[in-house]
């Protein structure tokens, strides 16, 4: 049974491009949520996915967006990379019908460098 | 809106003696509680979690939690701690409403090990 999975593992980006991270959920789960985690910090709820829709944002600006695939696999986009968008972003996803309070199981992340 | 705080942002141990890593949360809401692992160079995993029911949980590895709600706080626990129990650990809560599945978390407790 395979877990959540990211692609890259890591990535180097300079200011002003874009960048496109990807994750596919736990078999058998139907919501994604991203996470940033910057050095020394905890993880900070980006958005939420499910039914393709997003769900619920945290305070981030409109610079990140996501997508969610029929597949139940996400994308998250961030635009004008800034230096401070260098971060580990995490992926977790979780099976919604379960109800509140179901597990996130998280992916092992994608280490983005802004130069 | 929650916050997490944890009060230690690094705690040192010798093998076998025993720890607590403290976690106090605030929010206007129920909440649900967890304890998330995070080894180097990887992502989260979950140690337990509080739901409802007794307010003691314990994870398979020797690690429980307490949740007080007077106090609000989940501390975590071990009675003996092993070298591989070095590691950065994670409190966070979500909200119990339906659709506010979100995760906000601390900013970590790196526990560290010493033989």
């Amino acid at each position: 049974d395979a877990g959540v999975t990211q692609s890259p593992t890591h990535l180097i980006k300079t200011r002003g491009q874009q960048v496109t991270l990807r994750c596919s959920p736990k078999s058998g789960h139907d919501t994604v949520s991203w996470y940033q985690q910057a050095l020394g910090q905890g993880p900070q709820f980006i958005f939420q996915y499910y039914e393709e829709e997003e769900r619920q944002r945290g305070n981030f600006p409109d610079r990140f967006s996501g997508h969610q695939f029929p597949n139940y696999s996400s994308e998250l986009n961030v635009n004008a990379l800034l230096l401070g968008d260098s971060a580990l972003y995490l992926c977790a996803s979780s099976l919604v019908g379960q109800g509140v309070g179901d597990t996130q199981y998280f992916g092992p992340g994608t280490r983005l460098t802004v130069l | 809106a929650q916050s997490v705080t944890q009060l230690d942002s690094q705690v040192p141990v010798f093998e076998e003696a025993p720890v607590e890593l403290r976690c106090n949360y605030s929010s206007s809401v129920s909440v649900y509680l967890f304890w998330y692992v995070q080894y180097p160079n990887q992502g989260l995993q979950l140690l337990l979690k509080y739901l409802s029911g007794s307010t003691l949980v314990k994870s398979i590895n020797g690690f429980e939690a307490e949740f007080n709600k007077s106090q609000t706080s989940f501390h975590l626990r071990k009675p003996s701690v092993h070298i591989s129990d070095t590691a950065e650990y994670f409190c966070a809560v979500s909200d119990i409403r339906a659709g506010s599945e979100k995760l906000v978390f601390g900013k970590g407790t790196k526990l560290t090990v010493n033989p």
